[in-house]
């Protein structure tokens, strides 16, 4: 069974520009999510996705929005970057709502310049 | 709100030493409590988790950890560490929304 799928492992941005990024989560998963993660500030959750429905969100501004598609798999995008938006991505899919065991990708590594 | 809290950002031991990280959560409701590890150029991946039953729960590579609920805790342990057992734990909790909350996270290295 494959594993999440990110795309694409690494890029680089200037300032201003806007970002997209893929996420092909486990075959049957329907819930994927998103995550931040910097150094020492561990992983912060961007927002959730079953269905195609945005089920939670975390306190990120409205540059961030992502989506879900009808096969499951999710984009996020991240419109005028900022310097602080350096950061790995992760996308985690999870099949099951009550146990909520997240599997992740190997993330996406975006360098804003 | 959920907020998790590790209490060491970095460990340093030797091979053969004990580890113990600490990890607390403030939640006022049902919570599932998890550790997830990431090894250098690796995703991360799921250590144990606990959702119910024997507070004590046993992992993979040797690992285990106990919840207490009064302490709200959920520390994770390892009688004897191995130099491949250097990485980034994660202790994440998550709601019956299935939200989670993961804690800043601690590295751990282990000296030969």
């Amino acid at each position: 069974k494959a594993g999440v799928t990110q795309t694409p492992r690494y890029l680089i941005k200037t300032r201003g520009q806007q970002v997209t990024l893929s996420c092909s989560p486990i075959s049957g998963h329907r819930s994927v999510s998103w995550y931040q993660q910097t150094p020492g500030q561990g992983l912060q959750f961007l927002f959730e996705y079953f269905s195609e429905t945005q089920r939670n969100k975390g306190n990120f501004p409205g540059r961030f929005s992502g989506r879900q598609f009808s096969n499951s798999r999710s984009e996020m995008n991240v419109s005028t970057l900022e310097l602080g938006d350096s950061a790995l991505y992760l996308c985690a899919s999870s099949g099951d709502r009550v146990t909520g065991e997240l599997f992740f990708g190997e993330g996406s590594r975006l360098t804003v310049l | 709100a959920q907020s998790v809290s590790q209490h060491n950002h970095h460990v340093i031991l030797s091979e053969a030493a004990s580890l113990e990280l600490g990890c607390n959560y403030s939640y006022g409701g049902t919570v599932n409590l998890f550790w997830y590890v990431q090894y250098p150029g690796q995703h991360l991946q799921l250590l144990l988790k606990y959702f119910s039953g024997d507070p004590l729960v046993k992992g993979i590579k040797g690992f285990e950890a106990e919840f207490i609920k009064s302490k709200f805790s959920f520390n994770l342990r390892k009688p004897s560490v191995q130099w491949s057992d250097t990485a980034e734990y994660f202790c994440a909790v998550s709601d019956s929304w299935g939200k989670f909350q993961f804690g800043a996270g601690t590295q751990v290295v282990v000296t030969p």
